[in-house]
């Protein structure tokens, strides 16, 4: 069992519509980032949330952190085919002096002109 | 400032061989993680290495080893290679531990 589920999986859609992907787990996070991976390339960084009930925006993405920080979303507005990628959810998990960046499974996003 | 650079990018072994590969991170960073990206499994988590200390590792057999050396380059080795092994390796640099993290393009290993 993935420590974060991502939702959905797969999603296409046409130029122009908006999208809402989810990031959700049953662990409480201290902070929680988005990442973007295009084709041939390692993932990105976008956003980094950190309090609870955070909105972040870039450009045409909007990111919420939950209240109670188990949970985040990714909406993205009017869509743009160089939007397509894999996107990513990640959360440092601690155990002891130990910590690692952990991620979700991701969901592929397909715009279409 | 450049990124984060690893070679080869990519890379066709045999069974039974031994690979390794190679990772700069950012200049001033001094943490290199490790990732195994599958279509299967997604990112997987390998090590991590701080100061030339491997602080964290993931749940990979012992044939997954790597090193960081004193001006904070890290190398992985992956010996004994299996079919299941083929797949897209990344680096990520990280100011200081295991914050948010700058990846490479990746190694593309394909395990013949």
């Amino acid at each position: 069992t993935q420590l974060l589920e991502q939702s959905p999986q797969f999603l296409s859609i046409q130029e122009g519509e908006n999208l809402t992907v989810y990031c959700n787990s049953s662990s409480v996070f201290s902070s929680l980032q988005w990442y973007r991976q295009e084709p041939g390339e390692g993932p990105v960084l976008l956003v980094t949330v950190v309090t609870g009930g955070e909105v972040k925006k870039l450009k045409r993405l909007t990111f919420q952190f939950g209240d109670a920080r188990k949970d985040s979303s990714l909406h993205i507005t009017a869509a743009q085919p160089g939007d397509t990628g894999l996107y990513l959810c990640a959360a440092i998990i601690s155990s002891g002096s130990a910590r690692q960046l952990t991620f979700g499974s991701g969901t592929q996003l397909t715009v279409l002109p | 400032k450049a990124g984060v650079t690893q070679t080869p990018r990519y890379l066709i072994k045999t069974r039974g061989q031994q690979v390794t590969l190679s990772c700069s991170p950012i200049s001033g960073h001094r943490s290199v993680s490790w990732y195994q990206q599958t279509p299967g499994q997604g990112l997987q988590f390998l090590f991590e290495y701080f100061s030339e200390t491997q602080r964290n590792k993931g749940n990979f057999p012992g044939r997954f080893s790597g090193r960081q050396f004193s001006n904070s380059r890290s190398e992985m080795n992956v010996s004994t290679l299996e079919l299941g092994d083929s797949a897209l390796y990344l680096c990520a640099s990280s100011p200081v531990w295991n914050t948010e993290a700058f990846f490479g393009q990746g190694t593309r290993l394909t395990v013949v």
